[in-house]
């Protein structure tokens, strides 16, 4: 089916691990987003990326990585997983116009332990 | 940079009531304003958005919400409510309309509708 997917939709993992969440959309849409929920935050924006081999920083990029080799996939990765990084993270893709839609994922919940 | 302030944490209303679930974002030049809405379990979803034009906004499921330049706000309504609208809600604002500048998100705003 068309869309955006994440998975996993549940991680536990301990703090030390390394861990990827994986995004894939088949709209070939250019911009893929990573954002993070956190009960009194919000969304919080950790990477973008405008389009293949291009990615930018959001407001809390410490302590993720991500590439972008092909347009459908965006994958983040905690190097080195910390109780901090507990939280759900959404992935989001949009069209290469800037009209703001932009289509979720349905998250994928992250708990380290 | 651009901020987002959800007024409100929780909105608790009576089912039919009317609601209003407020927005502000600090001034720039011009803005793209946005409303999405979070049902549990599941990813954001666009509820309505504001590009240019008519300053009232009319979105899915019956919410539309007016964008007004001199207040700073971008507030959303409903005139009757229902069960199915309990869901967090999120107001988010794009500060340049060139470039792709990602959209800054406030901390949400959850509505809980009561039989």
């Amino acid at each position: 089916d068309a869309g955006i997917t994440q998975s996993p939709r549940y991680k536990i993992t301990e703090t030390g691990r390394q861990v990827t969440l994986m995004c894939h959309q088949t709209w070939s849409h250019s911009y893929m987003f990573w954002y993070r929920q956190d009960l009194g935050h919000g969304l919080r924006l950790i990477y973008y990326s405008a389009a293949a081999d291009i990615t930018d920083k959001g407001e809390v990029p410490d302590g993720y990585v991500v590439s972008r080799s092909k347009t459908e996939n965006f994958p983040l990765t905690l190097e080195s997983a910390t109780r901090s990084q507990t939280s759900v993270y959404f992935c989001a893709s949009s069209l290469e116009t800037n009209t703001g839609e932009l289509f979720f994922g349905e998250g994928s919940r992250l708990t380290v332990l | 940079a651009q901020s987002v302030t959800q007024l409100d944490s929780q909105v608790p209303v009576f089912e039919e009531a009317p609601v209003e679930l407020r927005c502000n974002y600090s001034s720039s030049v011009s803005v793209y304003l946005f409303w999405y809405v979070q049902y549990p379990n599941q990813g954001l979803q666009l509820l309505l958005k504001y590009l240019s034009g008519s300053t009232l906004v009319k979105g899915i499921n019956g919410f539309e919400a007016e964008f007004n330049k001199s207040q700073t706000s971008f507030h959303l309504r409903k005139p009757s409510v229902h069960i199915s609208d309990t869901a967090e809600y999120f107001c988010a604002v794009r500060g340049s309309p060139s470039g792709n500048t990602p959209l800054v998100f406030g901390k949400g705003t959850r509505l809980s509708v009561i039989a």
